[in-house]
């Protein structure tokens, strides 16, 4: 079966301090990999997916970016944080097909103050 | 593009009675649509999904979903609500573009049961 490991669970950064959020997958290979933001009222904000390693697709314009060292590593990055960058980040492995499947994992929540 | 237009922030309904969640979405290719449900303090959780096969999708707990082409619409119904209905609800639309499978979530709709 799949899992998805995502952490730190919850995180207290200052503002301007760098940022390194880490999610791994396993028991699938080749996996569709999404981060997203949810924040009160807002929904799911879908910031970057990948298709494979290296190759980073970005919705959302802002400080924040995305890596895929491996293939099943997604990492979220940011140089210096800024206090709108506080909500709840969720890693997400989607496979289509006709057992077309989204997982999430757990979620980081991140204060910046 | 694509997107996805959840109509209705909140939604407060009497136990018993039916819930209607309303979902509009763009997209200049063939989708596949979803319904998630988020209870408080709890990850999402898969309702429904279409991947043009039937139109009329039945999902857990009683809910279905009707795709609509000719209106752009995939709106959540259920005849009858329940109290554990209350949560939010996400319809998510995806769609394959060249840097892969893109998913995109609605705003959301906030579903509140009163007896």
């Amino acid at each position: 079966s799949q899992t998805i490991h995502q952490w730190p669970a919850t995180l207290v950064q200052p503002v301007g301090s760098p940022l390194s959020l880490e999610c791994t997958v396993e028991g699938t290979s080749n996996p569709n990999l999404y981060w997203y933001r949810q924040a009160a009222g807002r929904g799911l904000q879908l910031l970057f997916y990948s298709v494979g390693i290296g190759q980073i697709s970005s919705e959302v314009p802002q400080n924040l970016s995305a890596s895929r060292p491996q293939d099943r590593q997604f990492i979220l990055s940011s140089k210096k944080l800024l206090l709108s960058d506080s909500g709840f980040y969720l890693c997400a492995v989607y496979h289509g097909g006709a057992n077309e499947k989204l997982f999430f994992g757990s979620g980081t929540q991140l204060s910046v103050l | 593009a694509q997107s996805v237009t959840q109509l209705d922030s909140h939604v407060s309904v009497s136990e018993g009675t039916p819930v209607l969640l309303r979902c509009n979405y763009s997209s200049s290719y063939s989708p596949s649509l979803f319904w998630y449900v988020q209870h408080p303090n709890k990850g999402l959780q898969l309702l429904l999904k279409y991947t043009s096969a039937a139109t009329l999708v039945k999902g857990i707990n009683g809910f279905e979903a009707e795709f609509k082409k000719s209106e752009t619409s995939f709106h959540l119904t259920k005849p009858s609500a329940h109290m554990s209905d209350a949560a939010e609800y996400f319809c998510v639309v995806t769609v394959f573009t060249g840097g892969g499978n893109k998913l995109t979530f609605g705003t959301g709709t906030q579903l509140k049961v009163e007896l």
